[in-house]
């Protein structure tokens, strides 16, 4: 089946770590994204790229960073900057033309204990 | 600047009426305009998209949306509102210039009354 895939689908990180979220796809699409939800709040752009080995910052990349060294593969890591990493985070891949929709992974919810 | 506005952040149907969900968009060019939904602590799910064409769009789970290009807008609708459809529910653009993001509304929760 093709589809996105986060993982994993729960993390906590204590205070002073970074840590690596997952997301690949085997849809052959060219772009990816990284969003955050906070309760009760729409999507907010982490990064997003739209080819191997190229990404661009969103509205909020303070604290994060992505690496795109494959297709399928889009890491994101929050790093120990961000300092109010709670929140649930979203992957989402598109294909090349605009008029396409973009599917989703079924998140992250990292938590800091 | 391109933008995409839901103006209710909540909107209460009664089971079995109609339901609409407001969106309104700014963007330069032709839009190709989506709907998302999202249930409790999962990823968005494509329900629909405008690309060109008829002005009514059918997509699933019985829901379609009218497309208005003097009005911008793209209001999600559906003529028989079930319990089960209660979600947030995300309007979108994509720009026509495939290296700009896409852009998302806020969202609108969607409850349905039973």
């Amino acid at each position: 089946d093709g589809g996105i895939t986060q993982s994993p689908k729960y993390l906590f990180r204590k205070e002073g770590q970074n840590v690596t979220l997952s997301c690949e796809q085997n849809l052959n699409h060219d772009a990816m994204y990284w969003y955050r939800q906070d309760p009760g709040q729409g999507l907010r752009l982490i990064y997003y790229s739209q080819i191997v080995n190229d990404f661009q910052k969103g509205d909020i990349a303070e604290g994060y960073s992505v690496s795109r060294e494959k297709k399928e593969s889009f890491p994101l890591t929050v790093t120990s900057a961000q300092k109010n990493p709670t929140a649930f985070y979203l992957c989402a891949s598109s294909g090349w033309q605009v008029n396409t929709e973009a599917f989703f992974g079924q998140g992250t919810r990292l938590t800091v204990v | 600047a391109q933008s995409v506005a839901q103006p209710e952040d909540q909107v209460n149907v009664a089971e079995g009426n109609p339901l609409t969900v407001k969106c309104t968009y700014s963007v330069s060019g032709n839009p190709y305009l989506f709907w998302y939904v999202q249930y409790p602590n999962r990823g968005l799910q494509f329900l629909l998209k405008y690309i060109t064409g008829d002005n009514l769009v059918k997509g699933s789970y019985g829901f379609e949306a009218e497309f208005n290009k003097s009005q911008t807008s793209f209001h999600l609708k559906k003529p028989s509102a079930l319990v089960s459809d209660s979600a947030l529910y995300f309007c979108a653009v994509r720009p026509m210039n495939r290296d700009d993001k896409i852009i998302f509304g806020k969202g609108t929760r969607l409850h349905i009354l039973p």
